[in-house]
């Protein structure tokens, strides 16, 4: 286990609608990642939050949002589903070491799948 | 704009056996390389980094290679169980873009029979 949780494990939507997922980090760890992974796919980076500022994003327009917490908890939000939306959602934390030094791993949670009828 | 291709896209083989997954970039600008593994409709588990300087890790059954000159690495995996299927994905931080923008390929499929 890498002690990143996300809820909900399973979620299905309709198209238009919008969707907000969250997630556990480790205790410590101030920086999380989500990323996306459609079936068949590797995960594709969406954007990065370090200390509740946005520190980078993937190519993913700007109705996929995020939110970081200081209980080192956050949120993805993605407003006006599309159908290629359906997908798994990952997000992975880690500590400040991670792209200060790129010396440590993400540890990611289990998911949250997603899908948009 | 770096790309990570991963080869074979499948792979099936007996237990026991000794095999290599394949991983290509397409820039050498790099801060690390990391192999996942990620098990049916669940999460990553990290397996092994490698950062640019260096030239293989290993833990126990697995020995990771890093090439960055040519843009490959390589992840062997000793006396394979069953217990070793799963999904293999192998990802690279880019050093352009800080590094963190992680970019994975599409993985490598491992099925071992028992």
């Amino acid at each position: 286990e890498t002690g990143v949780t996300q809820s909900p494990t399973h979620l299905i939507k309709t198209r238009g609608q919008q969707v907000t997922l969250r997630c556990s980090s480790q205790s410590g760890h101030n920086t999380v990642s989500w990323y996306q992974q459609a079936l068949g796919q590797g995960p594709q980076f969406i954007f990065q939050y370090y200390r509740e500022e946005e520190n980078g994003r993937g190519n993913f327009p700007p109705r996929f949002s995020g939110l970081q917490f200081p209980n080192y908890s956050s949120e993805l939000n993605v407003n006006a589903l599309e159908l290629d939306d359906s997908a798994l959602y990952l997000c992975a934390s880690s500590s400040e070491g991670f792209w200060l030094a790129n010396q440590e791993t993400q540890y990611f949670g289990p998911g949250t799948r997603l899908l948009v009828l | 704009k770096q790309e990570v291709t991963q080869i074979p896209a499948a792979l099936s083989v007996p237990e026991g056996e000794n095999l290599v997954l394949n991983c290509s970039f397409t820039d050498s600008a790099i801060y690390n390389l990391q192999w996942f593994r990620q098990d049916p409709g669940k999460g990553l588990t990290s397996l092994l980094l490698i950062q640019s300087s260096q030239r293989e890790q290993t833990s126990g059954r697995l020995n990771a290679s890093l090439d960055k000159s040519s843009g490959r690495s390589t992840l062997y995996i000793a006396a394979s169980q069953p217990g070793d299927s799963a999904t293999y994905l192998c990802a690279v931080a880019p050093a352009l873009d800080g590094g963190f923008k992680t970019i994975f390929g599409a993985g490598t499929r491992l099925f071992v029979k028992a």
